[in-house]
């Protein structure tokens, strides 16, 4: 595709359910990343992927919080029984390797 | 570890005037340093970045910012400004020599230009 796409776009759930959150990075990409922007914190790195293999997660918040990517594409950040801190806008960015990032529109996760 | 700080939250500023939007930061090691820009209901968007060289960096739409390493400054500045400009910036930050680019972002400053 042209850029990163997300999905879904908005998400409201239930405190205590699941959620998966996807990006699509662009193609060739081979470098992923996730942030979250939430109200009062900005922005905030989370996880690194290059490839399939995540070296840095130093920014995950909790172990509730995990992310996998597959074939070196899609990737997927799971958020296990979900407080409602974890309300905000879920980013996720792609780019070849030490280069600029390009960001996707974002996931607007809302937890009540 | 890096940080960044945007002491500014908000800066209104009426449309042909000029604007700057503060940015400093603090890291023990080399980084590189970028503005981002996000329109309203839109995502993040590159505006501009500093990675060597020239320590004045210019944007295709008129925004310009210049690396200051002894005041470990990168304040981002237009000479007229715009109605279209209305946004929101972000000023960020990456160590050098890390091969991957773990961006620490400021808290935002929302332009708003008043027509």
């Amino acid at each position: 595709g042209a850029g990163v796409s997300q999905s879904p776009s908005n998400k409201v759930t239930e405190k205590g359910k699941d959620v998966e959150l996807r990006c699509d990075p662009i193609s060739g990409h081979t470098a992923l990343y996730w942030y979250r922007q939430s109200l009062g914190q900005g922005l905030e790195f989370l996880i690194y992927f290059q490839g399939n293999s995540a070296p840095d997660k130093s920014g995950l918040p909790s172990d509730r919080f995990s992310a996998e990517r597959t074939g070196g594409s899609v990737s997927t950040l799971t958020i296990q029984r979900t407080q409602q801190e974890d309300s905000a806008v879920y980013l996720c960015a792609s780019s070849l390797v030490g280069d600029t990032q390009y960001f996707g529109p974002g996931t607007r996760l809302t937890v009540l | 570890a890096q940080s960044v700080t945007q002491l500014d939250s908000q800066v209104p500023v009426f449309e042909e005037a000029p604007v700057e939007l503060r940015c400093n930061y603090s890291s023990s090691v080399s980084v590189y340093l970028f503005w981002y820009v996000q329109y309203p209901n839109q995502g993040l968007q590159l505006l501009l970045k500093y990675l060597s060289g020239s320590t004045l960096v210019e944007s295709i739409n008129g925004f310009e910012a210049e690396f200051n390493k002894s005041q470990t400054s990168f304040h981002l500045r237009k000479p007229s400004v715009h109605i279209s400009d209305t946004a929101e910036y972000f000023c960020a930050v990456s160590e050098q020599g890390r091969g991957y680019q773990k961006v620490t972002f400021g808290t935002g400053t929302k332009l708003q230009v008043i027509p």
